[in-house]
């Protein structure tokens, strides 16, 4: 595809229920990067994939939190008894190997009743 | 924390009129992007200065940084209605060239009005 594709673009679950969302990055980008955004809030780091490396994994803020990305591309971010909290708009970034632009999806709104 | 601070928070100016963001961060970069939000979705880049750089420009776009300020600004000349959304400034780390992780601010809230 031509740009960072995330899924499902809305995802409303019940506190205690676990989610997964999905970032599919722009071909050929080596790093992929998961932020998430509360409302009126700027980004919050929470982890960073860069080719075969041991991923960054400082920015999440519990052990409720884990990502993988699997055969370098698609990454899945698992967020696991969610809670209240936890509502916010997850962003999905790609980077080519050689360029510090970061080229961003249109975000997963996870809502938790 | 690298955290950049823009300023204003909420910034609102008639069409034709010019824009100016402000940016300031803590410790030493090796670049400096700006990013435009429109309705609390996906960031697209707008444009990036290195540290060595003291003024880009892109089309309505002008950029400086002050790295002995540690400050940046974002300028949009002759805005349109369509130039209204968030504009975030973000740094790296600064360590060598290592690509990595991104420090946003809160962001700019620019209302351009018809």
């Amino acid at each position: 595809g031509a740009g960072v594709s995330q899924s499902p673009s809305n995802k409303v679950t019940e506190k205690g229920k676990d989610v997964e969302l999905r970032c599919d990055p722009i071909s050929g980008h080596t790093a992929l990067y998961w932020y998430r955004q509360s409302l009126g809030q700027g980004l919050e780091f929470l982890i960073y994939f860069q080719g075969n490396s041991a991923p960054d994994k400082s920015g999440l803020p519990s052990d409720r939190f884990s990502a993988e990305r699997t055969g370098g591309s698609v990454s899945t971010l698992t967020i696991q008894r969610t809670q209240q909290e936890d509502s916010a708009v997850y962003l999905c970034a790609s980077s080519s190997p050689t360029a510090y632009e970061q080229y961003f999806g249109p975000g997963t709104r996870l809502t938790v009743t | 924390s690298q955290q950049g601070e823009e300023d204003p928070q909420a910034l609102s100016i008639q069409e034709g009129e010019n824009a100016t963001m402000n940016c300031s961060y803590k410790t030493s970069i090796n670049n400096l992007q700006w990013y435009r939000q429109n309705s609390g979705r996906g960031l697209v880049h707008l444009i990036l200065i290195r540290s060595n750089e003291r003024e880009k420009h892109s089309g309505r776009l002008r950029v400086t940084l002050d790295t002995s300020k540690k400050s940046s600004s974002l300028l949009i000349t002759a805005s349109r209605a369509a130039d209204t959304a968030s504009y975030f400034c973000a740094t790296d780390e600064g360590r060598g060239s290592t690509l990595g992780r991104l420090y946003f601010g809160r962001g700019t809230q620019l209302t351009v009005w018809p």
